[in-house]
């Protein structure tokens, strides 16, 4: 079946280390979005890619970084996770048009 | 910027009463889309009205968009177990159909 898959479910990293979280698609969607939920909130968007075209909200911290090599591929850079990003990420894709997302099981990510 | 509000945040019923949340804009969308997150889960894709007044059915989920496309509602008839989670109400904005999500309400049923 055509899904979002994202590795791993659980992470743990240190105060500070670098992490990634990866997201793939075998939907072939041209958009690719990352959102940062936590606790009885919405997801949050911090960026999408349109193909290759990258987009940053404005209000997403430097800290985090993304990269899409292809179409299927996507991953979150948190360059040093601070306590406050501990967080679910949702990957999500869409054909660009306004349609239903598909979303990935998440990313739980834990900061110690 | 453009934002969704959602009401109530949180629901308890009782299995098999009804339960309806409400989704308001101050300006007109464009469209209207609905997801569901189970406790744990991810949002997964309900439905998307994109017309005035447009009303559409998923066996006991019924979806309204208003005539002035400013206010959705989502209806469940008879609530089960199963419909425990959180419901959002989601503009999809732009080119790129990025969502604006509204804030949810989350869904208890007692059994």
């Amino acid at each position: 079946d055509a899904m979002v898959i994202q590795n791993p479910r659980y992470q743990v990293t240190q105060f500070g280390k670098p992490v990634t979280l990866s997201c793939s698609q075998t939907l072939n969607h041209n958009v690719m979005y990352w959102y940062q939920q936590k606790s009885s909130q919405a997801p949050k968007l911090l960026f999408h890619y349109y193909d290759k075209d990258f987009n940053n909200e404005a209000d997403t911290p430097d800290n985090f970084q993304s990269r899409r090599p292809n179409t299927s591929f996507c991953f979150l850079d948190i360059r040093s996770p601070g306590l406050g990003d501990a967080a679910m990420y949702l990957c999500a894709t869409s054909q660009g048009q306004v349609r239903g997302y598909t979303f990935g099981s998440g990313t739980r990510l834990t900061v110690v | 910027g453009q934002q969704v509000m959602q009401i109530p945040q949180y629901q308890h019923v009782q299995e098999g009463e009804d339960f309806t949340t409400y989704c308001n804009s101050s300006t007109t969308l464009s469209n209207i889309q609905w997801y569901k997150q189970r406790p744990g889960g991810h949002p997964v894709f309900l439905i998307q009205l994109v017309k005035s007044g447009e009303v559409k059915k998923q066996k006991r989920l019924t979806f309204q968009f208003g005539e002035a496309k400013k206010n959705s509602s989502l209806h469940i008839t008879a609530t089960q177990t199963t419909d425990v989670g959180t419901y959002f109400c989601v503009w999809g904005s732009g080119n790129t159909g990025k969502l604006i999500f509204g804030q949810g309400t989350t869904l208890q049923v007692k059994p």
